[in-house]
């Protein structure tokens, strides 16, 4: 069975700060893709970013960053000098080499930027 | 380029009735194809997958069922809706197994 934890549930930082969102996942298969997606008050799901397990290196997409760390099996989401446009849910999700295809969704962290 | 049509964007119906929502996928060929529900206050759940016409897999049992009549088209329906149906409906595509996938705008069902 795979798992995504996103222990934060809600997130509010003051515009220009920088934050962290964290995620935490759990399978047995030793290739997997993890992604991140964002849900913005229209609710339609943007995809931001996908990695497979054998590929550690850390990605930056302008004030997006990605910090993927299998020997903690986490892969976190900073955002720098953040924006009010940034506020959203935020979910991150696995999907497995094997078995049945699709996303397992954590929770989500809902990311509130205030001006 | 791609685009994914989701409809109707909202939907009320009485506990009982049947439900069929669709999905249609533009300017691509044999799509892998989700259907998610996403509950109040959760993450989105995997209820449906389809590699194919015809083709569909379940991952939760429950009195919802889908179909794939066409190659770019993935329908979820319902004979009888319960309350506990109540939900946000997305439907997605990848182009693959473990490619990422993109989202509808959702369907917000309410079953009162």
């Amino acid at each position: 069975a795979q798992k995504v934890t996103q222990a934060q549930t809600e997130i509010s930082v003051v515009e220009k700060e920088d934050v962290t969102l964290d995620c935490v996942y759990e399978t047995r298969d030793t290739t997997y893709y993890l992604f991140w997606y964002k849900q913005p008050p229209s609710g339609e799901l943007v995809f931001l970013i996908r990695r497979n397990s054998f590929d550690e290196q850390n990605e930056i997409s302008g004030r997006y960053s990605w910090n993927f760390q299998k020997s903690t099996s986490s892969f976190n989401f900073t955002i720098t000098a953040s924006q009010v446009v940034d506020s959203a849910v935020y979910f991150c999700a696995l999907n497995s080499g094997g078995g049945a295809d699709g996303l397992t969704f954590g929770k989500g962290t809902h990311l509130i930027i205030q001006p | 380029s791609q685009t994914i049509h989701q409809w109707p964007a909202t939907l009320v119906q009485p506990v009982g009735s049947p439900l069929s929502l669709e999905c249609t996928v533009e300017g691509t060929s044999n799509p892998n194809l989700y259907w998610y529900r996403q509950a109040a206050g959760r993450g989105l759940q995997l209820l449906f997958y389809s590699v194919g016409i015809g083709q569909i897999s379940s991952e939760v049992p429950q009195n919802l069922s889908a179909s794939r009549p066409q190659d770019r088209q993935f329908i979820l329906s319902s004979k009888k809706l319960l309350l506990s149906d109540s939900g946000f409906y997305l439907c997605a595509w990848s182009k693959r197994r473990n490619a990422e996938a993109f989202f509808g705008q959702g369907t917000r069902l309410t079953v009162v």
